[in-house]
């Protein structure tokens, strides 16, 4: 079964970059017809699709986080990564990897238990 | 603001049935058979629970059903147990780009 596990910066302060990496088990992430995403949760809000990389290393990046946001992946590892730059309250949420299945559907299968990233001096 | 709308709130007494709506549009819920629906317990990972509509994956309970008509979803629970109370999530394909996804807002439910 595949499992994925969020790992990284906990509390960060304004202006500050956060990373998060996201530890594959149970599965290749070179395997095709995947995209590995990240999402996030602000208390009290919805889900916000962040955005996703291919084993390729194709990303794709919501355009409002685009200008700070860089996604890689470590297939040697079966990890991915985001980084996060310039940080501001704003950024405080539950960060959220997750596996899209989009060959022939489009579902997420697989998640880990998210990360809570709070940002505060 | 989440692209789809689901009511913040359902509740349900044991055994009962509870079904959760998910309000999209024709250029998301209206022109895709590509719902899927994620049950989400605080503190743990989200689950899918229900894919392309109607389909559950493996090992999920046969008490959970999806169905659809024009631009809005739903989550059927039948025989309401108490491990049901969560959050539940849905979600929608809305056509290639940047992501394909949207989400609804999310909805607690509460058995009672």
């Amino acid at each position: 079964q595949l499992q994925l596990q969020e790992s990284g910066s906990g509390l960060v302060k304004p202006s500050q970059t956060v990373s998060l990496t996201c530890t594959v088990s149970g599965g290749s992430i070179s395997r095709a017809g995947y995209s590995w995403s990240w999402f996030r949760q602000p208390p009290g809000k919805g889900l916000e699709w962040i955005g996703y990389i291919y084993h390729s290393g194709d990303t794709y990046y919501n355009p409002s986080l685009e200008s700070r946001l860089t996604l890689s992946v470590d297939k040697s590892k079966n990890q991915f990564s985001l980084r996060l730059t310039s940080v501001t309250a704003a950024d405080t949420a539950v960060y959220y990897c997750a596996r899209v299945t989009y060959s022939g559907s489009f579902y997420l299968d697989s998640w880990g238990r998210g990360t809570l990233v709070t940002v505060s001096s | 603001q989440s692209a789809l709308t689901q009511p913040a709130s359902v509740s349900g007494s044991p055994g009962q049935s509870v079904t959760i709506s998910c309000a999209g549009a024709s250029g998301d819920v209206g022109s895709y058979n590509l719902v899927s629906w994620y049950q989400h317990h605080p503190g743990e990972a989200p689950k899918l629970i229900i894919f392309d509509v109607t389909k559950r994956p493996s090992g999920v309970s046969d008490r959970f059903s999806g169905s659809k008509s024009g631009n809005t979803a739903s989550l059927t629970i039948s025989g309401l147990q108490a491990e049901d109370e969560a959050d539940y999530y849905c979600c929608s394909y809305a056509g290639s780009g940047t992501f394909e996804g949207v989400f609804g807002g999310g909805t607690k439910l509460t058995v009672l």
